[in-house]
């Protein structure tokens, strides 16, 4: 059974950061791009970036671009979000997506920024 | 940044026909954009049904068809069952970055 399970999601201030990771487990993750994408409170979809099979392509949606940083380790099956400088805006479920066709998602882990 | 667009809302009879539709402020949506297709019910994460326009995954029920028509992305949704009411959200590569549309919230009524 496919499992993408997020964590790190928190409470923060402004100007702060945070840690999200995602375990994945029952695909071969090194064989696939992973992707994260962020759900405002009773908002829409927000695509935020994604990584290669690798780690060496990288691409971020404009508005974190120099703030977050998207990494993966292939040995322990893991995708991870650095988050800095956070606002306001970015609180949000944050989920992460796997497989072939963005099959696969997470349940996804709430970040919150307020001072 | 390109954006993707949406019917806000849509209602649809049960046992009905329903299209909803999605399109990129660049142009025409073509195979090139990759459109996708998911469902989210409330208080749940989001469940991708199609994929590259028109391909469905194991678990996308029979009655959603996804396709290209007029310029724009198409998923419909034939027979609605009442377990069907959810948003709808595309997603586009649109001007070079992946953009989901606004959503499309579905009543079954």
């Amino acid at each position: 059974e496919v499992q993408l399970v997020e964590s790190g999601g928190g409470l923060v201030q402004p100007g702060g950061s945070l840690r999200l990771s995602c375990a994945a487990s029952g695909f071969i993750f090194s064989d696939y791009w992973m992707t994260w994408v962020r759900q405002a409170p009773g908002k829409g979809l927000e695509w935020v970036a994604n990584i290669n099979q690798d780690g060496s392509e990288k691409y971020y949606v404009d508005s974190v671009k120099g703030r977050f940083t998207v990494s993966r380790d292939n040995a322990k099956n893991s995708l991870y979000l650095q988050m800095n400088s956070l606002r306001a805006e970015d609180t949000a479920v944050y989920y992460c997506l796997g497989g072939g066709h963005y099959d696969y998602w997470g349940q996804g882990t709430l970040v919150t920024v307020s001072s | 940044q390109a954006e993707v667009t949406q019917e806000s809302s849509l209602t649809v009879s049960p046992g009905g026909t329903v299209t909803l539709t999605c399109g990129c402020s660049t142009g025409a949506v073509t195979s090139g954009h990759w459109p996708y297709w998911f469902q989210q019910k409330p208080g749940q994460a989001p469940m991708t049904l199609i994929y590259d326009a028109s391909d469905k995954h194991s678990w996308t029920p029979a009655r959603f068809s996804g396709f290209l028509l007029g310029g724009k992305a198409v998923l419909t949704l034939s027979s609605a069952h009442p377990e069907d009411e959810a948003e709808y959200y595309c997603l586009l590569f649109c001007g070079g970055a992946w953009v989901f549309g606004g959503g499309t919230k579905l009543a079954v009524l």
